[in-house]
């Protein structure tokens, strides 16, 4: 079992619509919790960074941390076409040593007008 | 403007050789990363370094080289030890330390002919 899961998609939605991306993960000691956006050819951008269980706003976007389930979403509310991209959710495990993040392998969304 | 900047953008390498991928960076962070990114793969770390003059092997080490001489500056080199060179290759920084954002530069493609 990978330590992070992240259905690769493709997902497609009409504009407007609310968009739900989700992984799992399998190790506890992951406790920082990363979404970046990423368009066609470019270096991903950070999204959202939680820590704690629970939700996180930030204009259109929410990030979910549910610990317990090991499980962590992002959720697009009016969706628009400039939304378009591949979504990865990254993971950071706590302790002392380097701060490797750990990826899933993307959900590539497009948002249709 | 800070940031991160790789070059080239596009690098053909024919096989056997090796080449050295450009990572600078002005933000003044002390750590810096290396990915590859192969479709339906997600992001994997090739090397990472903390400081000047040290650096660690990530989850796909061989067949790659490092060197961080400065602070400023972490070029890698695909040698012609590694099987499968062609992919999408990003760099990265972070201030060492929690609650830090990791910046990517806009990634060098590099296809082996």
């Amino acid at each position: 079992q990978k330590e992070v899961e992240q259905d690769p998609g493709p997902l497609s939605v009409p504009e407007g619509a609310i968009v739900s991306l989700n992984c799992t993960y399998s190790n506890s000691a992951f406790q920082y919790f990363m979404w970046y956006r990423q368009y066609s050819r470019k270096g991903p951008e950070l999204l959202m960074y939680t820590y704690s269980s629970g939700n996180k706003e930030d204009g259109r976007f929410t990030a979910q941390v549910d610990k317990s389930s090991k499980y962590i979403s992002l959720f697009i509310r009016d969706s628009q076409p400039s939304d378009s991209a591949t979504y990865l959710c990254a993971m950071e495990k706590s302790g002392a040593g380097s701060y490797q993040l750990t990826f899933g392998k993307g959900t590539k969304l497009s948002v249709i007008p | 403007d800070g940031g991160i900047t790789q070059s080239p953008k596009y690098l053909f390498r024919k096989e056997g050789q090796n080449v050295t991928l450009s990572c600078e960076q002005n933000l003044n962070h002390d750590a810096m990363y290396w990915y590859r990114q192969d479709p339906g793969q997600g992001l994997r770390l090739i090397y990472y370094s903390q400081i000047v003059n040290d650096f660690q092997k990530g989850d796909i080490a061989e067949g790659y080289s490092v060197s961080r001489e400065k602070k400023e500056s972490f070029p890698l080199t695909v040698t012609s030890a590694q099987k499968n060179p062609t992919a999408f290759y990003l760099c990265a920084s972070s201030i060492t330390g929690r609650d830090t954002e990791a910046f990517f530069g806009q990634g060098t493609r590099l296809t082996v002919v």
